[in-house]
């Protein structure tokens, strides 16, 4: 069935370095691909999505290009801040499905001044 | 309102006893999802409503969970006899319509001791 592998945390950085968070997926056809971000003691929110391949999100500086031909999503930025703590998921929505969608189990993103 | 809205944000209930967890979705959203989100697991899909078809509840995990939405609006996970694995955030979300960009609520905290 279809599947998100993304790296496991946690993941510690500092104020402005480089991040990257790794996400792979399985699927049948070409799936739409999200990130998702959980700050602390709040809901999950869409940073960022892609719906073909080539294509790039963008939000809040953080980027990820969907790459059919490795089937990866990652995501990235390239100064980091406080602010950014939290726990990231990757997922994706088949094509053909309700719009359901398969979660990573999440990365957590510590970053220290 | 503004969100998803869930309540309770929080529930401790004993073993064996049923709880019911409540989903306001976002006003005019025809889809609504239930996901469970615990630790090891990460998130899981659990039922899907979209307008009035029959819900897909194809991620109910055993027949001691089940759902309703009425009217079309909101929504109530009903977990009957509850065991101590059931402990986890379940997570409320809805979209325009499917496949449609999806909203998450904050979650309802269930812990069974």
């Amino acid at each position: 069935g279809d599947s998100v592998t993304q790296m496991e945390g946690p993941v510690t950085l500092s104020e402005e370095a480089f991040l990257t968070i790794n996400c792979t997926y399985t699927a049948t056809g070409y799936p739409s691909l999200f990130w998702y971000v959980q700050y602390p003691g709040e809901g999950l929110q869409l940073l960022l999505k892609a719906t073909k391949a080539d294509d790039k999100g963008s939000n809040k500086g953080f980027e990820a290009t969907y790459r059919k031909e490795t089937t990866s999503f990652h995501l990235e930025k390239g100064s980091v801040q406080v602010s950014d703590s939290a726990v990231y998921f990757c997922a994706l929505s088949a094509r053909g499905s309700q719009g359901n969608l398969i979660f990573g189990k999440g990365t957590k993103l510590s970053v220290k001044p | 309102g503004a969100g998803v809205s869930q309540s309770p944000s929080n529930k401790v209930t004993e073993k064996g006893k049923d709880v019911e967890l409540r989903c306001d979705p976002i006003s005019g959203h025809t889809a609504l999802y239930w996901y469970r989100q615990s630790l090891g697991q990460g998130l899981e899909f659990l039922i899907y409503f979209q307008g009035n078809s029959a819900p897909d509840k194809s991620g109910l995990p055993s027949d001691r969970f089940s759902a309703e939405r009425t009217g079309g609006s909101v929504s109530t996970l009903t977990i009957q006899r509850t065991q101590q694995e059931d402990s986890a955030v379940y997570l409320c979300a809805s979209s325009l319509q499917e496949r449609n960009t999806i909203y998450f609520g904050e979650g309802s905290w269930l812990t069974v001791v």
